[in-house]
């Protein structure tokens, strides 16, 4: 167990919906990012929070969002959802102190999107 | 963007043998992390190389991190059936707070 919980776990929806995706870090971790594995693919990075505070971007879609609230845990929306939209969703959390260094990012078990 | 490459995509060999797996960018990063990944959950570090030419050792798996930063291989000596998965290599970039993956290698460890 990583410490790191996402939910729901399987979630199956229909074009056009929209979805919320949910993440509580580890205790004491301030990071989370948010990925995305499409079938026999690595991960693709979304987002990065940092204490509530969006700290870096990176292959997100204008349709999808995302947020830290005070109490750390985070949120991925996904609107107007597309068939290419499934696929498995990671949280990670880690530390980040200072100039947020990376040692470590514990990934939780997904919420695996099925669009149909 | 920064990109890695790892090779192979696939790897499938009898127990006992050894395989090399790569991870190769042409950008340089502060550090680089290798993960575990079974089905059905999420990855699981295994090792993190920060200087260049480092050298890291976890049983039978050695990891190393090239001179210049770009690149790190994953070697397995003796491989066993417990080792199948996907194994991913990322690479911190510090200033960006990014940690960008690789694709994966999926390995497969034949009895």
């Amino acid at each position: 167990d990583s410490g790191v919980t996402q939910t729901p776990k399987h979630l199956i929806t229909a074009t056009g919906q929209r979805v919320t995706l949910r993440c509580s870090p580890r205790s004491g971790d301030l990071s989370v990012y948010w990925y995305q594995q499409s079938l026999d693919q690595g991960l693709q990075f979304l987002i990065h929070y940092y204490n509530g505070e969006e700290r870096a971007k990176g292959n997100i879609l204008e349709r999808f969002s995302a947020q830290q609230f005070p109490d750390l845990h985070s949120e991925l929306n996904l609107s107007s959802l597309e068939l290419g939209d499934s696929a498995l969703y990671f949280c990670a959390s880690s530390v980040g102190a200072g100039r947020l260094i990376i040692t470590e990012a514990f990934f939780g078990q997904g919420t695996r999107l099925t669009v149909v | 963007t920064q990109l890695l490459e790892q090779s192979p995509q696939f790897l499938s060999i009898q127990e006992g043998e050894n395989l090399t797996v790569y991870c190769n960018s042409s950008s340089v990063f502060s550090s680089l992390q290798w993960y575990r990944q079974e089905p059905g959950e999420g990855p699981v570090l295994l090792v993190t190389v920060v200087t260049g030419g480092e050298v890291k050792k976890l049983k039978r798996l050695t990891f190393q991190f090239g001179d210049a930063r770009k690149d790190s291989s994953l070697h397995i000596t003796a491989a066993q059936p417990g080792d199948t998965g996907l194994y991913l290599c990322a690479g911190l970039n510090q200033g960006a707070q990014k940690l960008v993956f690789g694709q994966g290698t999926r390995l497969t460890i034949n009895p």
